[in-house]
């Protein structure tokens, strides 16, 4: 079975830093690889998503992720973040097969510092 | 596009009685749509997943009796959680999506506090 790691729970970065955030994933089979944030008492917003073809992905408000086969990664980006990007960041993977379903990593906690 | 909504945002109730929560897909039509809890500080855990007018598939350890879930058109899906007890207050999260079954978009979630 699939699994998804992000081994930052919590992230504190400075305002206008770049930020990594790390995802690792565990499977046997081709999968589609996603990142979604989550602000307080929301729902999930779809940052990115990688399906195929070119590993570098670009998203919204200026986030871009990197798959990398090899390693198992797909690490998300950004150059300089904003305070508004404090949130909480799902890493999550799906099995190129059907009526399979999507299972997010534990979540990783941005906290941009002014 | 892609909006699901949900309703209600916020519910307080008893102990004993019963909830229920709305998922609508606003501009799509959902072939399939998930349900998720949500523990504070912690991942999405999923609960169920259905197909309109199909009974809903619950993961394991979810109990289906507890947790009704009904798909009866494309763009509604409800759960009711029945005989609410303060170990079910969470936040539920519904979720939808069209044809291609990853690509799920989410509505903002139910915060349930059960008293």
């Amino acid at each position: 079975a699939q699994s998804v790691t992000q081994l930052d729970s919590q992230v504190p970065v400075f305002e206008e830093a770049p930020v990594e955030l790390r995802c690792n994933y565990s499977s046997s089979v081709s999968v589609y690889l996603f990142w979604y944030v989550q602000y307080p008492n929301q729902g999930l917003q779809l940052l990115l998503k990688y399906l195929s073809g070119s590993t570098l992905v670009k998203g919204i408000n200026g986030f871009e992720a990197e798959f990398n086969k090899s390693q198992t990664s797909f690490h998300l980006r950004k150059p300089s973040v904003h305070i508004s990007d404090t949130a909480e960041y799902f890493c999550a993977v799906s099995l190129k097969t059907s009526y399979d379903k999507v299972i997010f990593g534990p979540g990783t906690s941005l906290s941009v510092i002014p | 596009g892609a909006v699901v909504s949900q309703h209600p945002s916020r519910v307080i109730c008893k102990s004993g009685t019963s909830v229920k929560i709305e998922c609508r897909s606003l501009d799509f039509q959902a072939t399939t749509m998930f349900w998720y809890r949500q523990f504070p500080k912690q991942s999405l855990m999923l609960m169920a997943t259905s197909n309109e007018g199909s009974k809903a598939t619950y993961e394991q350890g979810v109990e289906k009796d507890k947790f009704l879930i009904n798909h009866a058109s494309l763009t509604l899906s409800t759960l009711t959680v029945t005989s609410a007890h303060p170990e079910d207050s969470s936040f539920y999260i519904c979720s939808a999506s069209g044809d291609n079954y990853y690509e799920q978009y989410f509505g903002p979630g139910t915060r349930l506090t059960v008293t």
